[in-house]
């Protein structure tokens, strides 16, 4: 089992609708929760950024955490066309000093289009 | 300011080919990582480098050797490459211990496509 699970999809929502992007994890000990936006042919840029449980809210977006649930999702309000991209999520442990510090485990990325 | 930087952006080997993969970041960041990305299997870590002078194994390490040249580089090399490498390959970095806020956000370069036939 993948330490972290994300439905590759492809989704394909409509110009202005709500998107909801979902990742499942199975370390308990992940404290530091990542979406990367990776257009066609490019790297992954961060997108969001939450520590532990929570929401955080940035413009059109916004990420859950729930570590009860060990799940977290991420909210795109609002969807536009340049919303299209591969959205990955990434998950840390907490304390990984070291040499492990920084080690990110990522989702299989979703692809989103978003059509006008 | 490039930020991260990679060579080459293509690469067609032949089976039993070796070839290096260059990556520069200007960003002064401590930890460099290099990642294959394949349809469905997200981002997998091959190799990273914690800092100057330390290299660790990943996820998929098999088949790839690395070398942390200076604080500013970091290649990838496959010694006898396979059609199971082909891939697109991504090097990250970013700023390490001892930097205060999101020193672990990573910065990725825009890919080497590689095709191994």
């Amino acid at each position: 089992q993948k330490e972290v699970e994300q439905d590759p999809g492809p989704l394909s929502v409509p110009e202005g609708a709500i998107v909801s992007l979902n990742c499942t994890y199975s370390n308990s000990a992940f404290q530091y929760f990542m979406w990367y936006r990776q257009y066609s042919r490019k790297g992954p840029e961060l997108l969001m950024y939450t520590y532990s449980s929570g929401n955080k809210e940035d413009g059109r977006f916004t990420a859950q955490v729930d570590k009860s649930s060990k799940y977290i999702s991420l909210f795109i309000r609002d969807s536009q066309p340049s919303d299209s991209a591969t959205y990955l999520c990434a998950m840390r442990a907490r304390g990984a000093g070291g040499t492990s510090y920084g080690k990110l485990t990522f989702g299989q990325g979703t692809i989103l289009t978003v059509h006008p | 300011n490039a930020g991260v930087t990679q060579t080459p952006k293509f690469q067609v080997l032949k089976t039993g080919q070796s070839m290096t993969l260059q990556c520069a970041q200007d960003m002064n960041h401590n930890s460099m990582y290099w990642y294959r990305q394949d349809p469905g299997m997200g981002l997998r870590l091959i190799y990273y480098s914690a800092s100057e002078g330390t290299t660790d194994k990943g996820e998929v390490p098999n088949g790839y050797n690395v070398s942390r040249l200076n604080k500013r580089e970091f290649s990838l090399r496959l010694e006898s490459a396979a059609p199971s490498q082909t891939s697109v390959y991504f090097c990250a970095s970013s700023g390490g211990p001892g930097l205060q806020g999101r020193g672990y956000e990573q910065y990725f370069g825009p890919g080497t496509r590689l095709t191994v036939t």
